[in-house]
């Protein structure tokens, strides 16, 4: 139990559907990522927020959208999704960059399958 | 960002201890040297961290090389639960917590 949720832990959807990602963290902290992991590649970094400010979009496509309401809750939209984007979609939290050590604590993830 | 360099995969065998490399020549002086791992079916989870000097921790140690260009973690007595993929990450001193992941090493481990 890492003190960070997600749901759902799996999630099939056909690409013309839209579906929510859903993190919270319970340890306090004030920034969340969200990551993606498909087969066989890196970890790779998608979107970062800061005291519910979005800092980082690495050039994530418009049909993941993501949303933090506050600084314990993180979604991740999907609309119009293709089948590479099927992947493990991992949730992490953090306390503000350049405080302590910048230790990342992951959920379980999302396992993405779009059809 | 800079980059780390690390062997696909290891083997070792339980209860031995096992020296995890990883190249990192590109790092400039206010970089860390971080170390998470990724058990099957699970997000990554924090191993160690370091910037000048050894480290120690209840995981795991990490022996960073002098001139800072190479750094090896080492888990004391391996059991089959270390059995995991050992990432080797670059982080600037202050910024961003961002950290961006490279392929890192699958360790096996034999009973």
């Amino acid at each position: 139990e890492t003190g960070v949720t997600q749901t759902p832990r799996h999630l099939v959807m056909g690409m013309t559907n839209k579906k929510s990602l859903k993190c919270e963290q319970h340890l306090g902290h004030n920034a969340m990522y969200w990551y993606k992991q498909s087969a066989k590649k890196p970890l790779e970094l998608m979107f970062v927020y800061n005291f519910k400010e979005q800092t980082e979009n690495n050039s994530v496509p418009s049909r993941f959208s993501p949303e933090c309401p506050n600084s314990s809750h993180l979604f991740l939209h999907l609309h119009t999704l293709q089948p590479e984007d099927s992947a493990l979609y991992l949730c992490a939290s953090s306390q503000r960059p350049g405080e302590n050590t910048g230790e990342l604590f992951f959920g379980e993830g999302s396992r993405l399958t779009v059809l | 960002d800079a980059k780390t360099t690390q062997p696909n995969s290891m083997e070792s065998n339980e209860e031995e201890p096992v020296h995890l490399p990883c190249n990192h020549s590109t790092i400039s002086g206010t970089d860390y040297i971080h170390w998470y791992r990724q058990l099957p079916s699970q997000g990554p989870e924090y191993v160690i961290h370091g910037l000048t000097s050894n480290v120690n921790n209840r995981m795991a140690s990490l022996a960073i090389a002098e001139d800072r260009k190479s750094s090896t973690l080492i888990l004391h007595r391996a059991t089959l639960r270390d059995a995991a993929v050992y990432y080797c990450i670059l982080r600037l001193r202050s910024g961003a917590n961002n950290l961006f992941f490279g392929t890192g090493t699958r360790l096996t481990v034999i009973p």
